[in-house]
């Protein structure tokens, strides 16, 4: 079956600074997705990459998928409060199975 | 063996007809949520709640309905006024206090 590591497991940054996440596959990955966890209230969908060398952006946060397709980094330019949560990478398999990363929890400090 | 089930794997349904999607959990969780997934688009909430008797509409709630009578279970109600049902269903479960959702194996719904 298909594992997904994230790191750091947590993470805690200065307001304004720059920070990136981690998302490895044990398999190749054809469909990766980010999501950010916001307290109780469940996931919100940020970004999906299928394509190898695929980069996406949503205002301040940038993901790549390496061409390999086995790992993704999610980016984060000069943080905010807002950005504080945790944040999930999901993958398709080729069998079509749903597979999670254990979450990095970003904190943000003033 | 503790964990979060779904049923049926696979649901067919005519048009028109309203289905309730089931979703149980033994982990003595006390939030649950219903989340849709499309091809392309990744996981979207429909609702959730976070203790019995109450609970809170997601971002795509029309047209859906749930209820929270017991602890363990969280059924999902797809109504014919959803326009468009055909799609992978995930519930999810999360302890108070704790970080984690732990997602059932989904319901793949398909409307003929």
């Amino acid at each position: 079956s298909q594992e997904l590591e994230q790191s750091p497991q947590s993470l805690i940054v200065q307001e304004g600074k720059n920070l990136t996440i981690n998302c490895t596959s044990s398999k190749t990955l054809y469909g990766l997705y980010w999501y950010k966890q916001k307290y109780g209230e469940g996931l919100i969908f940020l970004m999906m990459l299928q394509k190898g060398g695929e980069e996406k952006s949503h205002e301040k946060i940038t993901a790549k998928l390496d061409e390999k397709k086995q790992q993704s980094s999610l980016h984060i330019t000069a943080s905010q409060p807002s950005h504080a949560g945790i944040y999930l990478c999901g993958a398709d398999s080729s069998s079509g199975e749903l597979t999670f990363g254990t979450g990095t929890r970003l904190t943000i400090i003033p | 063996d503790g964990g979060i089930t779904q049923s049926p794997k696979y649901l067919f349904r005519k048009e028109g007809q309203n289905v309730t999607l089931s979703c149980e959990q033994n982990l003595n969780h006390d939030a649950m949520y219903w989340y849709r997934q499309d091809p392309g688009q990744g996981l979207r909430l429909i609702y959730y709640s976070q203790i019995v008797n109450d609970f809170q509409k997601g971002d795509i709630a029309e047209g859906y309905s749930v209820s929270r009578e017991k602890k363990e279970s969280f059924p999902l109600t797809v109504t014919s006024a959803q326009k468009n049902p055909t799609a992978f269903y995930l519930c999810a479960s999360r302890l108070a206090g704790a970080d984690t959702q732990y997602f059932g194996p989904g319901t793949r719904l398909t409307v003929l």
